[in-house]
């Protein structure tokens, strides 16, 4: 079965500090796609990234990078010189590439950002 | 804008009643998904359609159905309402059956008072 744990529920940083925001999957395939998503307080869903299980390169975008680490189930956002503007929820989620094409989430991460 | 439009945004309703969210997907997608968002369970996927038919079933009630319509557009009709239905519903879209990763809507938030 597949699985994405984000275990911090809830961070609280001062603007300016970097953040990291954790997520462990669980999955038996060895092809999957990985994805980050941020829920500001109007509710949409924006989309941050899509990384592919054979593509362990990091990404940098901006203030925003990803740490993609096959070997720990892991892939890890961070958040550099954060901005009140970041304060929202921000969600992992897993896509098979057989089967069923639904997103797992995890249970998502909310971010606060302190002026 | 994602280009995937959901009507109505908000939704205010009374128990036992029913509802029609509706969905029109991204010029080109033919494949349309239906998420709900709840405090207790998350963001839970709920049904897929492609190209009028249905592709895959998530954790959806009977009291829910849904169905796409020829212009691609879909509706996601939930009948009996309980107050544990309360939710924001997303609708996504994609251009094929198993695109890996797709774009959501800005979703419809029910309250079933």
């Amino acid at each position: 079965a597949q699985k994405v744990t984000q275990a911090q529920t809830e961070i609280s940083v001062v603007e300016k500090e970097d953040v990291t925001l954790d997520c462990v999957y669980e999955t038996r395939d060895t092809t999957y796609y990985l994805f980050w998503y941020k829920q500001p307080p109007s509710g949409e869903l924006v989309f941050l990234i899509r990384r592919n299980s054979f593509d362990e390169q990091n990404e940098i975008s901006g203030r925003y990078s990803w740490n993609f680490q096959k070997s720990t189930s892991s892939f890890n956002f961070t958040i550099t010189a954060s901005q009140v503007v970041d304060s929202a929820v921000y969600f992992c989620a897993l896509i098979r590439t057989s089967g069923t094409y639904k997103y797992i989430f995890g249970t998502g991460t909310r971010l606060k950002v302190l002026a | 804008d994602s280009g995937v439009t959901q009507t109505p945004k908000h939704l205010i309703t009374a128990t036992g009643q029913r509802v029609t969210l509706r969905c029109s997907p991204r010029s080109g997608d033919l494949s349309v998904y239906w998420y709900q968002q709840s405090l207790d369970q998350g963001l839970q996927f709920l049904i897929q359609y492609y190209n009028g038919e249905e592709r895959a079933k998530g954790n959806i009630l009977e009291r829910f159905s849904a169905q796409q319509f020829p212009d691609l557009h879909s509706e996601l009709n939930l009948s009996s309402l309980e107050l544990g239905d309360s939710a924001l519903y997303f609708c996504a879209s994609s251009e094929g059956i198993s695109n890996y990763g797709y774009t959501f809507g800005s979703g419809t938030r029910l309250t079933v008072v």
